[in-house]
């Protein structure tokens, strides 16, 4: 079985401008979530989504948001993009709600801001 | 806020046991300790999860202390492939939606 796809892996923009990063889950998965890690902050949890609905959000400016499409696929867009968002941005599937359930992630993309 | 504290880096030898603590004193009664690792230039893989019970599995051991407010991961042999960074997070499940609040980390190098 696939593992979680993310694309692109690697990014740079500058700082203003806005970005799209896609996740494909394992097939078969329907929950999405995704995380942002940085040297200073560590892993944060962004947001999951599952069932084409975000479920749970963590604490992030509205400037980041997602969406999930039928076939569970994921994007994540952040908008007025600051030099602060240089990050790795990690997309973790898993079969059903996170409660309990075992997450599988992916390589991330690595997005540098200028 | 729930938090998890893990030392920063830890040294373990080759076939060696690796215990690996974790203190989550602000644990609540339905939070699940989950633990998950980092390997270089990878996204994290999942190791193990308990709630009150001691867990076992292929890759680990999980220690859960009576009052949960510490917890163990244990390797039993340690090899090189296990150098990575370990992360122990708490669950918190509130009125159908969850908080995935992961600790900083322990950095595990193990010596040949």
């Amino acid at each position: 079985k696939a593992g979680v796809t993310q694309t692109p892996r690697y990014l740079i923009k500058t700082r203003g401008q806005q970005v799209t990063l896609s996740c494909s889950p394992i097939s078969g998965h329907r929950s999405v979530s995704w995380y942002q890690q940085t040297p200073g902050q560590g892993l944060q949890f962004l947001f999951e989504y599952f069932s084409e609905t975000q479920r749970n959000k963590g604490n992030f400016p509205g400037r980041f948001s997602g969406r999930q499409f039928s076939n569970s696929r994921s994007e994540m867009n952040v908008s007025t993009l600051e030099l602060g968002d240089s990050a790795l941005y990690l997309c973790a599937s898993s079969y059903d709600r996170v409660f309990v359930n075992t997450q599988y992630f992916g390589p991330g993309t690595r997005l540098t801001v200028l | 806020d729930a938090k998890t504290t893990q030392p920063n880096s830890m040294e373990s030898n080759e076939e060696e046991p690796v215990h690996l603590p974790c203190n989550h004193s602000t644990i609540s009664g339905t939070d699940y300790i989950h633990w998950y690792r980092q390997l270089p230039s990878q996204g994290p893989e999942y190791v193990i999860h308990g709630l009150t019970s001691n867990v076992n599995n292929r890759m680990a051991s999980l220690a859960i202390a009576e009052d949960r407010k510490s917890s163990t991961l244990i390797l039993h042999r340690a090899t090189l492939r296990d150098a990575a960074v370990y992360y122990c997070i708490l669950n918190r499940v509130t009125s159908g939606t969850y908080k995935y609040i992961f600790g900083t980390g322990t950095r595990l190098k193990v010596l040949a």
